[in-house]
């Protein structure tokens, strides 16, 4: 899982494949953001779920969050290629500060 | 719709020499603003933060400063590069209704 002093997670898998990454943070937060990042460019927003939320689904996407035990996931199902992109959980410090991100997840699909 | 730049794209620059990188943001007035560095293969680490013009905040100190002289404007700057300057700039822009941050295509630094 992201975050602490755990190094980027990287995992590979063949297509059609589910995947499913973690991601564990240190302080308070009633929203998580996913964003993905292809290689050489700036970060996409791919999911946010509010803490009213639990559990959230956009196309292939699910995202759930656990504010009890401060831990959130995101599952791609049926993997594709174009689905290999490093994947960053996000909290809040507040509104006007920003994000702080976890440590990422690479997630490599085969053929 | 709104629009977000960066320049340069990239840069090589040697060590010990300045360094300005911009951001500007189109169609959108009062966002706040977000500049991160993230070295390869690492995560984003947040550098400054601006909720108006003329107001910057610093998240993490790395030898860089930042500027918001416009509305539209976010200004990354040093006068003395390190070789540990080097990595990927992103810029970010955010308001009330898009809630997440959106981040620009980045600017590659390389300090040789």
């Amino acid at each position: 899982s992201q975050w602490g002093e755990e190094n980027l997670q990287a995992l590979s898998i063949q297509e059609g494949e589910d995947v499913t990454m973690n991601c564990s943070y240190k302080t308070y937060t009633t929203v998580v953001h996913w964003y993905r990042q292809d290689s050489g460019r700036g970060p996409a927003l791919i999911i946010l779920i509010r803490s009213n939320e639990r559990e959230k689904r956009s196309g292939r996407l699910r995202a759930t969050l656990d504010t009890s035990s401060q831990s959130s996931s995101l599952s791609i199902t049926a993997a594709q290629c174009e689905d290999t992109a490093v994947y960053f959980c996000a909290t809040d410090r507040n509104y006007a500060q920003g994000l702080t991100f976890g440590l990422g997840t690479r997630v490599s699909v085969f053929p | 719709a709104q629009t977000i730049h960066q320049w340069p794209v990239a840069e090589i620059k040697a060590v010990g020499s300045p360094l300005s990188l911009g951001c500007t943001i189109k169609g959108k007035s009062s966002p706040n603003l977000y500049w991160y560095w993230q070295a390869t293969g690492g995560t984003l680490q947040q550098l400054f933060y601006s909720i108006t013009v003329g107001q910057v905040e610093s998240v993490v100190q790395l030898n860089l400063s930042a500027s918001r002289p416009k509305d539209d404007q976010f200004i990354l700057s040093t006068e003395k590069l390190l070789l540990s300057h080097s990595g990927f700039y992103l810029c970010a822009w955010r308001d009330r209704v898009h809630q997440a941050p959106l981040f620009g295509e980045g600017t590659r630094l390389s300090v040789l």
